[in-house]
């Protein structure tokens, strides 16, 4: 079964410092993998996915094969990225896991000022 | 463009009954996505739908069930309601059923099983 682990359930960090929110997952095939970020009161979206290789907001995200990681990091917190952030991954092909996506648990990022 | 809307926004039911769940996609997107995230449990896939079919079925039991409709819009029906079904009730809606699309996520239906 796919697996997606994200260890620390809360991180708080200060305004300016770097913030790194671990997410490991499954090996099994090829994986897509994403981050969703829900802010206050907001409905969850999307933030970034692997196969972009693009930076929003200041994050980036690489993908790590070797250690099946997904790290999410900013060189520089600032206070609006204080949001639960989820990182997914899903399968591309068929079987059972085609089209669904499997959420970790989720990570409360503070940034205190 | 608007985007996902479900509702009821809160639904309060008690044990035994029946939930009914509606969604409507962002226009233009045929797939349609329900997930369950509950207290303690987080996100959990709970069915695909795309072009009116039921692609794939999370690990729930069959009083989970919904449909598609022909304008791709999406009803979850939740049948003999139990105490540990209160959560929160995200569907999100795609272009396609593939994972290059992104799933666009709506406000999500509290349901309180009391």
């Amino acid at each position: 079964a796919q697996r997606v682990t994200q260890p620390e359930k809360l991180l708080s960090v200060f305004k300016g410092a770097p913030v790194e929110l671990k997410c490991n997952y499954s090996y099994s095939g090829s994986p897509e993998l994403f981050w969703y970020v829900q802010y206050s009161r907001q409905r969850l979206q999307l933030l970034l996915r692997h196969i972009s290789r693009e930076s929003i907001k200041g994050f980036t995200a690489d993908l790590n094969k070797g250690e099946t990681s997904f790290h999410l990091k900013k060189p520089f917190a600032q206070e609006e990225d204080s949001a639960m952030y989820y990182c997914a991954r899903g399968k591309v092909g068929g079987g059972t896991s085609y089209g669904k996506l499997t959420f970790g648990q989720g990570t409360i990022l503070t940034v205190h000022p | 463009e608007a985007g996902v809307t479900q509702s009821p926004t809160h639904l309060i039911k008690t044990r035994g009954q029946q939930a009914t769940l509606r969604c409507s996609p962002i226009s233009g997107h045929t797939s349609v996505y329900w997930y369950q995230q509950a207290l303690g449990l987080g996100l959990q896939f709970l069915l695909w739908y795309d072009e009116g079919e039921e692609r794939n079925r999370g690990n729930f039991p069959p009083r989970f069930s919904g449909r598609q409709f022909p304008n791709y819009s999406s009803e979850l029906n939740v049948n003999a309601l139990e105490l540990e079904d209160s959560a929160l009730y995200l569907c999100a809606s795609s272009p396609t059923g593939t994972l290059q699309e992104t799933q666009y996520f709506g406000p999500g239906t509290r349901l309180l099983v009391l």
